[in-house]
């Protein structure tokens, strides 16, 4: 079991928008800003989508936005389009021994 | 753009031990600004950061793995490795090596490697 709870999928239709959760606790994501999304199409490398919460790389697309709150970090994905069918997966730091945690992994079916 | 490379053998005998290299397209495993990462992916299963060293040489180990990992890095060949000792077939996974920033992110990532351990 990962140590951050993803949904293990979402689904949604061309244009929509969808959103991933990724539930940490006070000693990951609550307490810290450094929360990372990547996006990841099997056989391919994992791509950093955004940093510290809600910094987004200037090769991301702005459909691709970041935020927190609480102990629950959150990815929204506008404007949906077929080539973001992907599995999708939060990190964050921690200040237990473990340093970096990931969540399990969100896949995205564009429907 | 940076480019990460995994190398290694794909089969590894139980009991025996598992090495990867990763070599980096760029020369920034030389400027001492980044942490050289290994994280793996057990097959159906999220990601388990493994573990990373900073060019000083200092490591840092998830506690779970410390016992048998070790990193280590060769800038002259624009490489670090992974080294895992004892294996089992829990530790048959796909294993991806990325360069992680001074903001715990990480930047760039390999495609991954598929290690099976088995007799």
């Amino acid at each position: 079991q990962s140590a951050l709870t993803q949904p293990a999928s979402v689904s949604g239709s061309p244009g929509q928008s969808i959103t991933i959760s990724c539930t940490g606790s006070s000693s990951d994501i609550g307490n810290y800003k450094y929360v990372s999304w990547y996006q990841h199409h099997p056989g391919k490398a994992p791509k950093v989508l955004i940093s510290e919460v809600s910094n987004r790389p200037s090769a991301v697309p702005n459909r691709f936005s970041g935020s927190k709150s609480g102990n629950t970090a959150y990815l929204t994905i506008s404007g949906l389009q077929a080539e973001d069918e992907a599995y999708y997966y939060c990190s964050s730091y921690t200040s237990s021994s473990t340093y970096v945690l990931f969540g399990g992994g969100t896949k995205l079916t564009v429907l | 753009q940076v480019q990460l490379q995994e190398s290694g053998p794909g089969l590894v005998k139980p009991s025996q031990t598992l090495s990867l290299s990763c070599t980096v397209s760029d020369g920034s495993i030389s400027s001492g600004a980044y942490y050289w990462s290994w994280i793996r992916q057990h097959p159906g299963q999220g990601l388990e950061w493994i573990g990373y060293i900073y060019n000083s040489g200092s490591t840092y180990y998830n506690p779970s793995l410390r016992s048998r990992v070790t990193i280590s890095v060769d800038p002259s060949n624009d490489q670090f490795s992974l080294r895992l000792d004892s294996v089992t077939a829990a530790d048959t996974a796909v294993y991806y090596c990325a360069r992680k920033t001074g903001l715990y992110y990480f930047d760039y990532w390999g495609q991954g490697t598929l290690v099976t351990v088995s007799s």
